[in-house]
């Protein structure tokens, strides 16, 4: 089994729908990070998570909002999503005080 | 604040032929260093990694990177390339403490048989 899952694999969607991205993690990591990758611009940081009760933003959380239910679970919602968040989207974990982050098989994610 | 430049977005190579693909950063402290490779269809893996000791690191799969603090590169490097090397690759940077990985827009491996 997969370290760290991401439910759905594929995802379209209209614009302005609400959608909410899953990911799982068996690694026992406290740490955990969403990233999205568009062609041409590697992976940016949109939030990240210390642990349950710290969660912080990246460099784009604009249209973002996650939750960090327990420590194996991060979840990223788009509240209204729109066509410029059509991307790729990773999950990732890492253990506290590690550098070292493990990734997600992603998310393909479609707004038309 | 950290930044992340891979000169080039494609590098086509011929098998059997050596590579590189060049990594430069930038930053005010120091600094973590790390590749990624990306294979079609599927999340990121670590290739290797810089953290202290030898400025010189290698892959168990042949590739190797050397951190070079002076010119702020941390280049990666295979002698022989093989068909099955053919990937996206991600440069990645982190400054001390802050745990946040700063990535580079990625090369684009392909290896022409």
């Amino acid at each position: 089994d997969a370290d760290v899952t991401q439910t759905p694999r594929n995802r379209i969607t209209k614009t302005g729908k609400r959608i909410m991205l899953e990911c799982s993690q068996t690694k026992g990591h406290d740490r955990m990070y969403w990233y999205r990758q568009d062609p041409g611009l590697g992976l940016r940081l949109i939030y990240y998570s210390f642990d349950v009760k710290d969660i912080n933003k990246g460099e784009i959380s604009d249209g973002y909002s996650v939750s960090r239910q327990a420590q194996a679970k991060f979840s990223l919602s788009l509240e209204s999503a729109i066509p410029n968040q059509t991307a790729l989207y990773f999950c990732a974990t890492s253990e506290a005080d590690s550098y070292e982050q493990y990734f997600g098989p992603g998310t393909r994610l479609t707004v038309t | 604040a950290q930044s992340v430049t891979q000169l080039d977005s494609q590098v086509p190579v011929f098998e059997e032929a050596p590579v590189e693909l060049r990594c430069n950063y930038s930053s005010s402290v120091s600094v973590y260093l790390f590749w990624y490779v990306q294979y079609p269809n599927q999340g990121l893996q670590l290739l290797l990694k810089y953290l202290s000791g030898s400025t010189l690191v290698e892959s168990i799969n042949g590739f190797e990177a050397e951190f070079n603090k002076s010119q702020t590169s941390f280049h990666l490097r295979k002698p022989s390339v093989h068909i099955s090397d053919t990937a996206e690759y991600f440069c990645a940077v982190s400054e001390a403490g802050s745990y946040q990985l700063t990535f580079g827009k990625g090369t684009k491996l392909s290896v022409i048989p």
